[in-house]
């Protein structure tokens, strides 16, 4: 059963214009995390929440945005997609990110792959 | 600084071949976590074993071993009798405290290719 929902699989957008990409999970976990991964490259965290609590990555540019309006759901926003911005996103949760909880593995969607026209 | 380190960014073995993937990381915390996760072409980043700092047991879950060495700061992953379907992306990752958040760094990632 799929824990982690990532949608679309693949998005197609146009330099410039708006993009939102959705996550959702059944986990009940209170983090979500978004990851950028370009091509042969490691993922890269571009921010997370813990519950509502939003903690951006320092070098995330401000194109980038999320939104989380509840437990299950968590929204990556890309305000003016540049050819740069093409890659893999991915979605992950996990449970807790207290020092106590930090051998929680983060379980990830299986992502999706952005295009920018 | 905390770091991952992959240095093999592709290997190719025969079906049936031992393969061993290294990956070495750099920390000053006294307390950590180090992950392995799979990535097959598909996309999706598959956990497979996590170890904490305490613990330098190593493990082994069917054809899959983990070799954990905190002297050398080093946690290598084998896959003894390689299969096809082993083929993939194998990332290396280091969970660690910062800010009041733990976060999680990825190595490079080593690609692997198993041929009949």
């Amino acid at each position: 059963d799929a824990m982690v929902i990532q949608n679309p699989r693949y998005q197609v957008t146009q330099f410039g214009k708006p993009v939102t990409l959705s996550c959702s999970q059944t986990l009940n976990h209170n983090v979500m995390y978004w990851y950028q991964q370009k091509s042969s490259q490691a993922p890269k965290l571009l921010f997370h929440y813990y519950d509502k609590d939003f903690n951006n990555e320092a070098d995330t540019p401000d194109n980038f945005q999320s939104r989380r309006p509840n437990t299950s759901f968590c929204f990556l926003d890309i305000r003016s997609p540049g050819l740069g911005d093409a890659a893999m996103y991915l979605c992950a949760t996990s449970r807790g990110t207290l020092a106590a909880d930090s051998n929680q593995p983060q379980h990830f969607g299986d992502g999706t792959r952005l295009s920018i026209l | 600084a905390q770091k991952v380190t992959q240095a093999q960014t592709e290997i190719s073995v025969v079906e049936k071949e031992d393969v061993t993937l290294d990956c070495v990381y750099e920390t000053r915390d006294t307390t950590y976590y180090l992950f392995w996760y799979k990535q097959p072409p598909s996309g999706e980043l598959v956990f497979l074993i996590r170890r904490n700092s305490f613990d330098e047991q190593n493990e082994i879950s069917g054809r899959y071993s983990w070799n954990f060495q905190k002297s050398t700061s080093s946690f290598n992953f084998t896959i003894t009798a390689s299969q096809v379907v082993d083929s993939a992306v194998y990332f290396c990752a280091l969970r660690f405290f910062s800010g009041g958040y733990n976060k999680l760094i990825f190595g490079a990632g080593t690609r692997l290719a198993v041929h009949p």
